[in-house]
């Protein structure tokens, strides 16, 4: 496809799994955004990638929290000992470069809950 | 940290002009300022985006003054479907995370 692709749409796991979110993001992008956003709240901003280089993972709540672009292109946001608190939609979005007036693309997200 | 922020809701009419201020007042000075539309349950979808002064798309306008501390989306004529969450994003003087707004909910009465 065309667009950002997140997988899964829809994640359900119990308190204390650890959980892997995959972000497709339009081929040729070299900017790769990682945000959550909870009900009725703005995007917040978790980290970003240039090629496989993170740039900024300041906005990552914890060290339960990492994310991976290893190759440049796929990047994976993981989420070690799952607490409810984490419970949100994980958005995706690319861009063509970093600024330059490249906008960001974003993914339909993935709804993650924890029970 | 510099706060972003957008007036929570606002309401129209079909065929009128409205007009969504963000106030961010301390953003990077060689950054864009980009405004997003999103309806529920999917993602934001890029409307338009700006450095200075005034931008003009096919869908809305952007008027961003000298100071850059503000940036109005103008939305021509809405219809129905203009109602949606609008939220600017910016990047902070000094920092490369981004920041959104809070986002303004439109809602178009016919």
């Amino acid at each position: 496809g065309a667009g950002v692709s997140q997988s899964p749409r829809y994640k359900v796991t119990k308190r204390g799994q650890d959980v892997a979110l995959r972000c497709d993001p339009i081929s040729g992008h070299v900017s790769l955004y990682w945000y959550r956003q909870a009900l009725g709240q703005g995007p917040e901003f978790l980290t970003y990638f240039n090629y496989e280089a993170q740039q900024d993972k300041s906005g990552l709540p914890n060290d339960r929290f990492s994310a991976e672009r290893p190759e440049g292109s796929i990047s994976t946001l993981t989420i070690q000992r799952t607490e409810q608190r984490d419970s949100a939609m994980y958005r995706c979005a690319s861009s063509l470069e970093e600024g330059g007036g490249q906008p960001q693309h974003f993914g339909d997200g993935t709804r993650l809950s924890i029970l | 940290l510099a706060k972003t922020t957008q007036p929570i809701s606002m309401d129209s009419y079909e065929g009128q002009e409205v007009n969504i201020t963000c106030s961010h007042n301390n953003i990077a000075t060689n950054d864009y300022i980009t405004w997003y539309q999103q309806f529920p349950s999917q993602g934001p979808r890029f409307i338009i985006q700006g450095y200075k002064t005034k931008v003009t798309n096919e869908v809305a306008s952007l008027f961003i003054p000298a100071d850059r501390k503000s940036s109005t989306l103008s939305l021509p004529r809405v219809s129905l479907s203009d109602t949606a969450v609008y939220y600017c994003l910016t990047r902070d003087t000094g920092r490369r995370a981004l920041t959104f707004g809070s986002g303004t909910r439109l809602q178009v009465q016919p």
